[in-house]
């Protein structure tokens, strides 16, 4: 399997732009976590999904953050418009239906820079 | 609520010589605990996990974790590091409840670094 596959690796945009992050989970995996990191704050978990429904996007910091996952081999987390501190690593992960749905499985992230 | 409080934010060793890397752990529940590590520039990799089964757990590379529930603590050991060992581990709580997902609430991590 290849794992969980994170597109773009990076990405530089400039202040208001639009981002838009993707992931591509492990197959028959019924779970997907959108995750970042920052030296600030750690790793945090920003939504998560279930057979492709949200079902906690409390860790989502503002309306200006968005994700989808239109079917169970894909998912978008978008940013519109982008500011400076959205500028951190975001790893998408996902994992099986219970009991193993703690068991993680982690992308190798995103670095978003935004000037 | 749980949490995890990992005791150091580095951690230096010698090639060869023992790891030891300690997290302490607060939950409301039965936790699962686990240890991911992380290398530069990549994503977090599963070490270990405890889920109440055997307390001493075994991970891959040759580190192990041992559950102490009167200590509240899940400290991840290794008799002999490797260069390849460096790297930021992280101690990883949640909660087992019968119904419901609880989320995974990760340790602020620990650098290990390992010298020749």
């Amino acid at each position: 399997d290849a794992g969980v596959i994170q597109s773009p690796r990076h990405e530089v945009t400039e202040m208001g732009q639009e981002v838009t992050l993707r992931c591509k989970p492990i197959s028959g995996h019924d779970y997907l976590f959108w995750y970042r990191q920052t030296m600030m704050r750690g790793l945090e978990l920003l939504i998560y999904f279930n057979n492709n429904v949200p079902i906690d996007d409390s860790g989502m910091p503002e309306d200006r953050f968005s994700a989808k996952m239109p079917n169970a081999s894909f998912s978008t987390l978008k940013i519109q418009p982008s500011e400076p501190r959205d500028s951190a690593v975001y790893f998408c992960a996902s994992s099986l239906r219970p009991p193993r749905r703690y068991e993680q499985y982690f992308g190798p992230g995103t670095r978003l820079t935004v000037t | 609520a749980q949490s995890v409080t990992q005791l150091d934010s580095h951690v230096s060793v010698s090639e060869g010589t023992p790891v030891l890397l300690r997290c302490n752990y607060s939950s409301s529940y039965s936790p699962s605990l686990f240890w991911y590590v992380q290398h530069p520039n990549k994503g977090l990799q599963l070490l270990l996990k405890y889920t109440s089964a055997a307390t001493l757990v075994k991970g891959i590379n040759g580190f192990e974790a041992e559950f102490k529930k009167s200590e509240t603590s899940f400290h991840l050991t290794k008799p002999s590091a490797h260069m390849s060992d460096a790297a930021e581990y992280f101690c990883v709580v949640s909660d087992r409840k019968n119904t419901g997902f609880q989320k995974l609430v990760f340790g602020t991590g620990t650098r290990l670094l390992v010298s020749p």
